[in-house]
């Protein structure tokens, strides 16, 4: 099993550019989420999804996208990137809401 | 608001001395407390967690303490050693958010041989 993968591993992006983020998992998980980390600050959820077809708002949702279409992906979309979006976006799937959450490797982007 | 406090911020220990990390959180009705550990360029990953049924948990070197009444909780390692480098997060979930799950700033832990 591969777990929980991410893809693009790194971006740079200019102002105003957009991009999607995608993330499997292959553990048939019901709950993904999307974090942003910056030093400091922890992680951070931006959305999350309680299963296919649903996605709902974290902490931090401003200036992102999600979609969850199939079970096993969840998208991530930035529509207009801005430089305060540079972070380390890290994926994660969980059987549960109150069970052990699997991270994927994260994608380091850059806004220029 | 939903709020996980968490103290210290980095934290420095001699091989072989034990390590404190806690943290606090803000709604009662929080009943699961995850702690995960990240080594540099790394992905998190779960240590150890710990439900509100019970008021404390081990797993060899680690352990977990949970005060509800206060809504404080704890991660101890004892007999460090310089594998343990790496930063720690604690984590509680908040009901009164749809059950989102809330990280603690992290703790930078680092152990000197």
């Amino acid at each position: 099993n591969a777990g929980v993968t991410q893809t693009p591993k790194f971006r740079v992006l200019k102002t105003g550019q957009s991009m999607t983020l995608l993330c499997a998992q292959d553990m048939n998980h019901e709950y993904m989420y999307w974090y942003r980390q910056d030093p400091g600050m922890g992680l951070r959820l931006i959305h999350y999804s309680v299963g296919e077809g649903t996605t709902a708002k974290g902490e931090v949702p401003d200036g992102y996208n999600v979609s969850r279409l199939k079970k096993q992906n969840f998208l991530l979309g930035l529509e207009s990137a801005a430089p305060s979006q540079t972070s380390v976006y890290f994926c994660a799937s969980s059987y549960e809401r109150d069970y052990e959450q699997y991270f994927g490797p994260g994608t380091r982007l850059t806004v220029t | 608001g939903e709020n996980v406090e968490q103290h210290p911020s980095t934290l420095s220990v001699q091989e072989g001395d034990s390590a404190v990390i806690k943290c606090t959180y803000s709604d009662s009705a929080s009943n699961y407390f995850p702690w995960y550990k990240q080594e540099l360029g790394k992905r998190p990953q779960l240590i150890i967690d710990i439900r509100s049924n019970v008021g404390e948990k081990k797993d060899q070197r680690i352990a977990v303490t949970l005060n509800k009444t206060a809504k404080h909780f704890s991660l101890h390692i004892t007999e460090t050693q310089p594998e343990d480098s790496a930063v720690y997060f604690c984590a509680a979930i908040f009901y009164n958010q749809g059950g989102k799950l809330i990280f603690g700033q992290g703790t930078e832990l680092s152990v000197k041989p």
